[in-house]
């Protein structure tokens, strides 16, 4: 079985600071990892995914993660960040091609 | 293709009363899942089909609910006599299974408010 853990309920940044939303997972079997995000009112979104390969993966909005297999980690960056980016961010894993286990979120307030 | 539709998309009920939701997936996509999303939380899994075929059901989905995909296209989420605790958003997501080109697409969601 496969768990997430988002240690950050609520992250307030300053506009225009770098930001990093910490998640860590556990599993017994390789996992696909995914960051969501749900922007205020709207549906769930695929921000960026790690199958394989590059350990670094980018959105096109400017955020990236790194998978860190011996630490359990995909944490989210983003270098500056703008009012926009506003959201709640869910970190989430799956085994392969199976049904995704989500973290419980992190909302990002940025503050003017 | 307009993605995952899902309808309806909000719901209210009196308590006891029986609702259905349904999900129509992206056209080319077998696998069909259902989640449940409460205030504060990540979505949770309920249920998967791949096309007609249920393969796995959480231990969150009581008697209560059913769940089918009876021609490998849309879905319908049934619960029965429906509890307080039965407010949530239900969300349905669709996937390609194929290698490579697995990723879940989400549709807006159904909340339902049982009052």
């Amino acid at each position: 079985a496969q768990s997430v853990t988002q240690l950050d309920s609520q992250v307030p940044v300053f506009e225009e600071a770098p930001v990093e939303l910490r998640c860590n997972y556990s599993s017994s079997v390789s996992v696909y990892l995914f960051w969501y995000v749900q922007y205020p009112n709207q549906g769930l979104q695929l921000l960026l995914k790690y199958l394989s390969g590059s350990t670094l993966v980018e959105s096109i909005n400017g955020f990236e993660a790194e998978f860190n297999k011996s630490q359990t980690s995909f944490h989210l960056r983003k270098p500056s960040v703008h009012i926009s980016d506003t959201a709640e961010y869910f970190c989430a894993v799956s085994a392969r091609d199976d049904k995704i286990i989500f973290g419980k979120g992190t909302r990002l307030h940025i503050l003017p | 293709d307009t993605g995952v539709s899902q309808d309806p998309r909000h719901k209210i009920t009196k308590r006891g009363q029986n609702v259905t939701f349904r999900c129509d997936p992206i056209s080319e996509h077998n696998r069909l899942y259902w989640y449940r999303q409460t205030l504060g939380q990540g979505p949770e899994f309920l249920t998967y089909f791949q096309n007609e075929a249920q393969l796995e059901k959480s231990r969150l989905l009581s008697d209560r609910f059913s769940a089918e995909r009876p021609k490998g296209s849309f879905s319908t989420l049934e619960i029965q006599r429906t509890e307080q605790g039965d407010s949530a958003m239900y969300l349905c997501a669709s996937s390609l299974s194929r290698q490579g080109l697995y990723e879940q697409y989400f549709g807006p969601g159904t909340r339902l408010t049982v009052t």
